[in-house]
């Protein structure tokens, strides 16, 4: 099975900052990771796909990079409405099966 | 727009069965170009897929719960459904549905609906 790690767990940050996430695979997965974001008591909100592809309607501050087993998430400048947390998750192309990491949490500095 | 909405109920006691259903709308459930998928998520905690389907009805189940999980579809429901078995305190969480793309990501998702497990 492939295992998900992201750092750091928790990130404190203010408005304006540039933030990076980052996620690592124990295995390669190419490109098919997808990073969502999760707000308190709400589902998670797809943000990237495919590593890199940002989901329509999602912020352009909203980035992702990597391939093979690391990758990151990068917001460009912080928002208010961008504290949350965020979980990368590696899926693949022949089958509907999937991990996820285990969350960074960014919260106000 | 798609809309899931998952159904059942929120106690559930241990050693029973959980079982929970997802109405699709907006959208036909018969598409090959999707799969539909359980996950779920303890209080605090972070996000466990479960298993997922397709309309045909092939299953796809995460390992560590194969041995109790059971997950259906019903096209003329436009409806999918999990069965867990032997819950314990441990299987307390957020459930949610979602839909997943071919070969890709999970794109839309349900609320999520919290099932305790409490005698």
């Amino acid at each position: 099975d492939i295992q998900m790690t992201q750092s750091p767990s928790t990130l404190s940050a203010s408005v304006g900052d540039r933030v990076t996430i980052t996620c690592r695979a124990s295995q390669s997965i190419s490109s098919w990771l997808a990073w969502y974001q999760q707000k308190p008591g709400k589902a998670p909100k797809l943000l990237i796909y495919k590593a890199s592809s940002l989901e329509s309607g999602v912020p352009s501050r909203f980035s992702g990079s990597g391939s093979g087993t690391e990758f990151t998430l990068t917001i460009s400048s912080l928002q208010p409405d961008d504290f949350a947390t965020y979980y990368c998750q590696q899926y693949n192309s022949y089958s509907p099966s999937f991990t996820f990491g285990p969350g960074t949490k960014v919260d106000i500095k | 727009q798609l809309q899931l909405q998952e159904s059942g109920p929120g106690l559930v006691k241990p050693s029973e069965t959980l079982s929970l259903t997802c109405t699709v709308s907006g959208g036909s459930i018969s598409s090959s170009s999707y799969y539909w998928g359980w996950i779920r998520q303890p209080p605090g905690k972070g996000l466990e897929w479960i298993g997922s389907i397709y309309y045909s009805g092939s299953t796809y189940y995460n390992p560590s719960l194969k041995s109790r999980v059971t997950i259906s579809v019903d096209t003329s429901k436009n409806q999918f459904s999990l069965k867990l078995s032997s819950v314990t305190a441990a299987d307390t969480a957020v459930y949610y549905c979602a839909r997943g793309i071919r070969g890709s990501n999970l794109d839309y998702w349900g609320q999520g609906t919290l099932v305790t497990v409490s005698s």
